[in-house]
């Protein structure tokens, strides 16, 4: 199964833009990238996803590198309800079914 | 709509008894998945249930099981409690398998003692 990593903690100063970046370099070609984020005592929220190209919605853009072995969430103008930790996950395909292998996360802190 | 509900929302069983937490997906949801959240190990995968089937399994052992009902309500079970069972189970759906983002649940806090 892919793996994921991604850096402990991140701080980000409220108003700029914060860049998260993930290293799944294993990842197979028809496994998607998908970005959640999980505040403290609720279950994760889904962010975005892609699997080649770079994606953008009202919440984030995803930059996915051209060989597929790293990505970057970005979140244009963080806000201190941005403070979360983001998990990076790739979806594993076998079989015609579906599951998500999450990494460790990154603890986003975003400072005043 | 009504987001995912997961009863009960906390839970103290003793070491070798049974529990069955219980998750209501999103109306018209299809697709059920339910994962433990420790802090040693993160978030894992436990299974998938699609239309009443189970579709995928992580590495859990057959301790832990599940099911689902032809309503998309599921139930999973956990029997001979040990104290590595403490965690947060998140239930997620989703409309149907693919490329669809899945909705999580408040998640059921499970403490054996």
């Amino acid at each position: 199964d892919a793996k994921t990593t991604q850096p402990t903690s991140m701080d980000c100063a409220e108003g700029r833009a914060a860049n998260l970046p993930c290293n799944h370099s294993t990842i197979s070609g028809n496994e998607y990238v998908y970005w959640y984020r999980q505040i403290h005592s609720q279950g994760p929220q889904y962010i975005i996803h892609g699997l080649k190209n770079n994606e953008t919605n009202e919440m984030a853009s995803l930059i996915i590198t051209e060989d597929r072995k790293s990505s970057t969430l970005i979140l244009p103008h963080a806000t201190l309800r941005d403070t979360a930790v983001y998990y990076c996950i790739v979806r594993v395909t076998t079989s015609g079914t579906y599951k998500y292998i999450f990494g460790t996360g990154t603890r986003l802190k975003v400072l005043a | 709509k009504a987001g995912v509900t997961q009863t009960p929302r906390y839970l103290i069983k003793t070491r070798g008894q049974q529990v069955t937490l219980s998750c209501s997906p999103i109306s018209g949801h299809r697709s059920v998945s339910w994962y433990q959240q420790t802090p040693g190990q993160g978030l894992q995968f436990l299974f998938e249930y699609f239309s009443e089937t189970q579709r995928n399994k992580g590495n859990f052992p057959g301790r832990f099981s599940g099911r689902q009902f032809s309503n998309s309500r599921s139930e999973m079970n956990v029997s001979t409690l040990e104290l590595g069972d403490s965690a947060l189970y998140l239930c997620a759906s989703s409309p149907g398998q693919g490329t669809y983002e899945q909705y999580f649940g408040p998640g059921t806090r499970l403490t054996v003692t």
